[in-house]
């Protein structure tokens, strides 16, 4: 199965300072159909999962601006261009191109 | 708007079985893949298996093989996981997702696994 490796685990960010996440793949997660199944979620507090994040830079609805992810082959980015409050929780990226899907171990997003 | 409402969770002894059951809502169910996916206690996501439109073609992570079954129901808009031979180690918050890129979560539902 293809692993997924984040970091950092831990990300202390400053209120409107911009934060960077990492993800990177044990193989290159290019489909035969030459698109790639990386997508990036946010889990808030006590809160089920969302998707921010598909097709490594695509924002699904209502997600804001700030949000923004990028990458190819093996090495992706989230990108978050000033943290709000309202951004505190883990992030973790998945890849669906090859078989059973698979989760990075999430980084934790929180407030200086 | 997407609405999926996960039941059957509980309590349930090592060995055990529960059936869980997804109710989804406000979009395509029968074009749409499904995924189920699990999160114990304090840990991160784990992909637990997904089926096809038409559920013809599933799949699972090594550690279910065997164990747990996915399928659905389209006229009832209705995802479900048998759990057989339940673990410890299977105890977790247990979500149903749209997709196999999971663009939409339910709520959860608990599963323990626990004498």
């Amino acid at each position: 199965d293809v692993v997924m490796t984040q970091s950092p685990l831990s990300l202390p960010v400053t209120l409107g300072q911009p934060a960077s996440i990492s993800c990177r793949s044990s193989q290159s997660l290019v489909y035969s159909d030459g698109k790639t199944y990386l997508n990036w979620f946010q889990q808030r507090p006590g809160q089920s999962p969302r998707r921010l994040i598909y097709k490594v830079s695509n924002r699904d609805s209502g997600v804001p601006d700030r949000f923004s992810g990028s990458g190819s082959g093996t090495d992706f980015t989230l990108e978050i261009s000033r943290v709000e409050a309202e951004d505190v929780g883990i992030y973790y990226c998945m890849q669906a191109t090859h078989g059973p899907g698979t989760f990075g171990g999430g980084t934790k997003v929180e407030i200086k | 708007e997407v609405q999926l409402v996960d039941s059957g969770g509980g309590l349930v002894q090592p060995g055990g079985s529960l059936r869980l059951s997804c109710v989804a809502s406000g979009f395509s169910f029968s074009t749409s893949w499904m995924t189920w996916v699990r999160q114990a206690p304090g840990k991160g996501l784990e992909w637990v298996a997904n089926t096809n439109q038409d559920g013809s073609e599933k799949h699972y992570v090594d550690s279910v093989k065997g164990r747990f079954t996915i399928s659905r129901d389209n006229a009832k808009n209705s995802l479900y996981l048998q759990m057989n031979s339940l673990r410890a180690e299977d105890t977790a918050m247990y979500y149903c997702a749209v997709g196999r890129g999971a663009a939409h979560w339910g709520q959860g539902i608990l599963v323990t696994v626990s004498s």
